[in-house]
């Protein structure tokens, strides 16, 4: 147990639907990472939260958003999906302070659209 | 914007024999950082470094940081089954930026 916790672990939708992943950040954490792993490729960033507010984004998708809530929880919201976003998504979290800190990585949300 | 390139993507050693992955930036970074991910699972942190021509040892492993902060390299020594696992590099320019993830290198360890 790496200390971040994501759900669901698995996810099969039909395409055209909205799912939300969920992360829990490790204790003490406030930066929270979102990245997508399609089949065999690397970590592709999506975006970043710190203590609630977004900090920097990636290649994301309009259809996709995110937020992070004053527990430091943070979702990760997918909408008119695709079969091309089908891939594992990651969150990671890291401690306060200037960077410079390895990230803690959850076990990922494998998301397959049908 | 900022890249970094990690090759190769694949490599196959038979156990015993050594490994390095190299990795690239298009631009200075104030840090990088070693990740492995096992197959099925998570990308583990396994190191950063931060200083001009730093290295760092860790068992068997090998890490490198270039003078002018812009490549890494990661080494084994005499691989084991254990080591199988993709490696990947994760570049920040600094600051609260978010790192910038190599594509990764593939490690077969054949017995």
């Amino acid at each position: 147990d790496s200390g971040v916790t994501q759900t669901p672990k698995h996810l099969i939708t039909a395409t055209g639907q909205r799912v939300t992943l969920r992360c829990s950040p490790r204790s003490g954490d406030l930066s929270v990472y979102w990245y997508q792993q399609s089949l065999d490729q690397g970590l592709q960033f999506l975006i970043q939260y710190y203590n609630g507010e977004e900090r920097a984004k990636g290649n994301i998708l309009e259809r996709f958003s995110a937020q992070q809530f004053p527990d430091l929880h943070s979702e990760l919201n997918l909408s008119s999906l695709e079969l091309g976003d089908s891939a594992l998504y990651f969150c990671a979290s890291s401690p306060p302070g200037p960077g410079g800190y390895g990230y803690t990585f959850g076990s990922g949300t494998r998301l397959t659209v049908v | 914007g900022q890249q970094v390139m990690q090759i190769p993507q694949y490599q196959h050693v038979q156990e015993g024999e050594d490994f390095t992955t190299y990795c690239n930036s298009s631009t200075t970074l104030s840090n990088i950082q070693w990740y492995k991910q096992r197959p099925g699972g998570h990308p583990v942190f396994l190191i950063q470094l931060v200083k001009s021509g730093e290295v760092k040892k860790q068992k068997r492993l090998t890490f490198q940081f270039g003078e002018a902060k812009k490549n890494s390299s990661l080494h084994i020594t005499a691989t084991q089954t254990t080591d199988v696992g993709t490696y990947f590099c994760a570049g920040s320019p600094g600051g609260y930026n978010k790192l910038i993830f190599g594509a990764g290198t593939r490690l077969a360890v054949h017995p």
